[in-house]
């Protein structure tokens, strides 16, 4: 069955800090792979997906994602972080036949000034 | 703003209640999903419907059902509501079915039972 694994609950960085957010995945076939980011009190918003094609994808907001299939991973990236970065980001995969997502349990991301 | 609407917002009953949650999709998304976030479980597929059709059913409980109207909005209905029920529901959207596809979320409706 498909899985996200995001083996980190909560990570604090400085502000202006490069970011990374880990991610994996257990798929049969290529995945389709989803980043999004929720922050307090608001529905989640994509900041990038990967179908196809380039396995380095940039999305808003400054933050990139790198899928390595030999890894099943599928890790965000932000160069600088920002205070307003901080939220709670979601990795997913699609789920095969059925449209729907499978979401790892999220990674809590907290800005120090 | 991602175009998909849900109301209410909070919502505030008591166990053994029902409840009914609305959810209009974007303009131009035939394919609604329905999510279930909570501290526990994590966010959690419920089900989904396309062009009013039930397409696939992920952790749904008995109790809870839906449907999708010609309009393509939705409603979530929750009965014989318990403690454990409180949540947050998201609603989503898509164009199609296909899972490559981008699912655009509404802000949620926040469930508390008491």
């Amino acid at each position: 069955a498909q899985s996200v694994t995001q083996p980190d609950i909560h990570i604090t960085v400085s502000e202006g800090a490069s970011l990374e957010l880990r991610c994996n995945y257990s798929y049969g076939a290529t995945p389709y792979l989803f980043w999004y980011v929720q922050s307090p009190g608001q529905g989640l918003q994509l900041l990038l997906k990967y179908f196809s094609g380039d396995t380095l994808v940039q999305g808003i907001k400054g933050f990139e994602a790198e899928f390595k299939r030999s890894q099943s991973s599928f890790n965000l990236r932000k160069p600088s972080v920002h205070w307003s970065d901080a939220a709670e980001y979601f990795c997913a995969v699609g789920g095969g036949s059925q449209g729907n997502l499978i979401f790892g349990k999220g990674t809590k991301l907290s800005v120090k000034p | 703003d991602s175009g998909v609407t849900q109301t209410p917002k909070h919502l505030i009953t008591a166990t053994g209640q029902r409840v009914t949650l609305r959810c209009s999709p974007r303009s131009g998304d035939l394919s609604v999903y329905w999510y279930q976030q909570s501290l526990d479980q994590g966010l959690q597929f419920l089900i989904q419907y396309y062009n009013g059709e039930e397409r696939a059913k992920g952790n749904i409980l008995e109790r809870f059902s839906a449907q999708q109207f010609p309009d393509l909005h939705s409603e979530l209905n929750l009965s014989s509501l318990e403690l454990g029920d409180s949540a947050l529901y998201f609603c989503a959207s898509s164009a199609g079915t296909g899972s490559w596809e981008t699912q655009y979320f509404g802000p949620g409706t926040r469930l508390l039972v008491l």
